[in-house]
């Protein structure tokens, strides 16, 4: 089958660093994306690995590892307006880019 | 400004009826989809497009019609035999990159 899984829910404070795990299983592999989703809110792309390693942007990292099945999500300098929700999702390969999507990890920053 | 239109952002039904989402978009992409979205539940594809004229079931299309008569608009209609229609339904689209944009959302609630 197919199975995408990340941690429900996760606190963290402002100013420290949090990293947000998802493993998946997945007949097909054409990579992974994470999008951020604040409550009653439409998700907002974050970030897209196709290959291992670590991606930066700003405050915001990803990474991949294609053998283990694992992606991370590491946010730094955590802000209040970081509480959300995180949603990992899988593109599988040759299936007309339809996105499998993990439930999605919340996390709450505490002052 | 080029993005996702949803409308209304909030909508009240009465069981029994019918009810129709509008979704368009002015970013010229190929593709579009519809998501139900439940509380602590991923995204849940139900018709996604591909092309115009051209339309596949997703995960959870009982219940659900679609039609994709212009590039640019892909409504949905929740009919009467969807068992559990209140939701929060979100359209995406994407073009040739492979993030999918999302609209803002509209929230269904059926009395």
């Amino acid at each position: 089958g197919q199975n995408i899984d990340q941690p429900t829910e996760m606190t963290a404070t402002e100013g420290a660093i949090v990293q947000i795990n998802c493993t998946y299983q997945t007949s097909g592999f054409n990579g992974l994306f994470w999008y951020q989703q604040h409550a009653g809110e439409a998700p907002t792309f974050l970030s897209y690995n196709v290959l291992d390693g670590l991606e930066e942007k700003g405050r915001f990292s990803s990474f991949l590892s294609r053998s283990k099945g694992y992606s991370y999500l590491l946010l730094k300098e955590l802000q209040m307006k970081d509480s959300a929700s995180y949603l990992c999702a899988v593109l599988n390969a040759g299936n007309n880019r339809k996105l499998i999507w993990g439930l999605g990890t919340s996390l709450a920053v505490n002052p | 400004d080029g993005g996702i239109t949803q409308s209304p952002k909030y909508l009240f039904r009465k069981e029994g009826q019918n009810v129709t989402l509008s979704c368009e978009q002015n970013l010229n992409h190929d593709a579009m989809y519809w998501y139900r979205q439940d509380p602590g539940q991923g995204l849940r594809l139900i018709y996604y497009s591909q092309i115009v004229n051209d339309f596949q079931k997703g995960d959870i299309a009982e219940g659900y019609s679609v039609s994709r008569e212009k590039k640019e608009s892909f409504p949905l209609t929740v009919t009467s035999a969807q068992k559990n229609p209140t939701a929060f339904y979100l359209c995406a689209s994407n073009g040739g990159l492979l993030e999918q944009f999302f609209g803002p959302g509209t929230r269904l609630t059926v009395l």
